[in-house]
């Protein structure tokens, strides 16, 4: 079955350090990518997403994510965290037929 | 458009009630999905629909629970009876084409807080 991991549960951070969050998914066949962000109280919003093409796409607010596909990973970069990016991350996997499939997520702390 | 619509917000009830939660999706959108988010479980896929038609219900935890999409701007998830574990934020979502191609991504709504007592 298909199935998406997400290395950290939670990270805490000081303002102005880098960041990476890793994301694993097991599938065989091609995939869309993507990284959604959920701020404390609220819905899910996408934050990148990569269809095909430059494995390196950028996001909003600073976010790029690189997609490796011999290594089934779609990790999450930022060079400089804010206070304002604490939130929840999640990874997300879509497959032909149009599953959606959600990782774990990972809680980031963004300290000031 | 605005957006993908969830309702209740909030919702309390005691256990062995029955509760509908409802949404909306977007206007065009062929793909609907529900998810269960807890803390211990994270971001769980309970069903999703194509053209109103349930595709995979593997997430769905027990028979207790049922989804419903009868047209193309309705769909609930059913929960008969409730229980306590079943608190948690449930969110719908939606999205454009079952192809691997650009702006088929999902759309979140804004979630139905459940809490049984």
């Amino acid at each position: 079955a298909q199935s998406v991991s997400q290395h950290n549960h939670h990270v805490i951070l000081s303002e102005a350090a880098s960041l990476e969050l890793g994301c694993n998914y097991s599938y065989g066949g091609t995939v869309n990518l993507f990284w959604y962000v959920q701020y404390p109280g609220q819905h899910l919003q996408l934050l990148l997403k990569y269809f095909s093409g430059d494995p390196l796409v950028k996001g909003i607010k600073g976010f790029e994510a690189e997609f490796i596909k011999s290594k089934f990973s779609f990790n999450l970069r930022k060079p400089s965290v804010q206070w304002s990016d604490t939130a929840e991350y999640f990874c997300a996997v879509k497959v032909w037929g149009g599953k959606l499939i959600f990782g774990q997520g990972t809680e980031l702390s963004v300290k000031p | 458009d605005a957006g993908v619509i969830q309702s209740p917000r909030h919702e309390v009830t005691e256990m062995g009630q029955e509760v509908t939660l409802r949404c909306k999706p977007i206007s065009g959108h062929d793909y609907l999905f529900w998810y269960r988010q807890t803390m211990m479980r994270g971001l769980e896929l309970l069903i999703y629909f194509n053209n109103n038609v349930p595709i995979d219900d593997s997430g769905m935890p027990e028979d207790r629970f049922s989804a419903k999409m009868p047209n193309a701007s309705f769909s609930t998830l059913k929960i008969q009876p409730s229980e306590p574990r079943d608190s948690a934020v449930y969110f719908c979502a939606s999205s454009r084409g079952q192809a691997l191609t650009k702006n088929t991504e999902a759309f979140f709504g804004q979630g139905t807080r459940l809490t049984v007592v």
